[in-house]
């Protein structure tokens, strides 16, 4: 069936050090992807979003890529901090309000 | 504006009992989605409400699991005779009409003893 997988389970990173987090998905008619993060006992944070008529978008130390043609997704993050320690989850739907469909997430661990 | 609120936060029950789980969306959001996550797992759908109406419950178990969004109140996920492999997290999360993005609450973790 369709699915949104990761790359890499687990990621570890020198502070200061910029992050790639990726994602594969496979259901070809999504054209919302949303990054989360999750911390320990906690729900998952909104990061940030993009659509599908877009290739990139920045937010605040992060950067979403969608390659539509590979059908990849990656999560950058500039000048990791300690508090960026979490794990992240890609998350992709459909024509809004359904519902959305979670890869298994990449714990990043950021070394002081 | 507060966000998405769920309680409890911690249920113990045991094995045969029953567990209520609550939800109140984000003020101005209709739309209410519950998911579950194992440990070191990624979150799975289980349903999806508007009020007074159940409109996706294709990720639900078909015995046991209920749930509902009344005209009043919080949203419910009800399961009913738990069993062990029903511990886990339950993450509600809502949005506006016509939205693409959902926002979680803190989730409620279930363990049946």
């Amino acid at each position: 069936g369709e699915s949104v997988g990761l790359h890499l389970p687990t990621l570890s990173v020198q502070e200061g050090d910029n992050s790639i987090i990726n994602c594969a998905y496979s259901n070809s008619a999504s054209d919302y992807f949303i990054w989360y993060k999750q911390e320990s006992g906690k729900g998952p944070q909104f990061i940030i979003d993009i659509r599908s008529n877009m290739d990139k978008r920045q937010g605040q130390r992060v950067t979403v890529l969608l390659n539509k043609t590979v059908k990849h997704l990656s999560l950058q993050i500039a000048a990791t901090q300690p508090g960026d320690s979490a794990v992240y989850f890609c998350a992709e739907n459909h024509s809004g309000n359904t519902p959305l469909v979670f890869g298994k997430g990449t714990r990043l661990s950021v070394i002081a | 504006n507060a966000g998405v609120m769920q309680n409890p936060r911690h249920l113990v029950r045991r094995r045969g009992q029953e567990a209520r789980l609550r939800c109140s969306p984000m003020k101005g959001h209709s739309h209410v989605y519950w998911y579950r996550q194992l440990p070191e797992e990624g979150l799975k759908f289980m349903v999806y409400l508007q009020k007074e109406n159940i409109i996706d419950e294709s990720g639900m178990p078909k015995e046991r699991f209920s749930a509902e969004f009344p005209k009043e109140g919080p949203s419910i996920l009800r399961i009913q005779q738990v069993v062990r492999g029903d511990s886990a997290a339950y993450f509600c999360a809502s949005s506006p009409d016509r939205a693409y993005e959902q926002y979680f609450g803190p989730g409620t973790r279930l363990t049946v003893t």
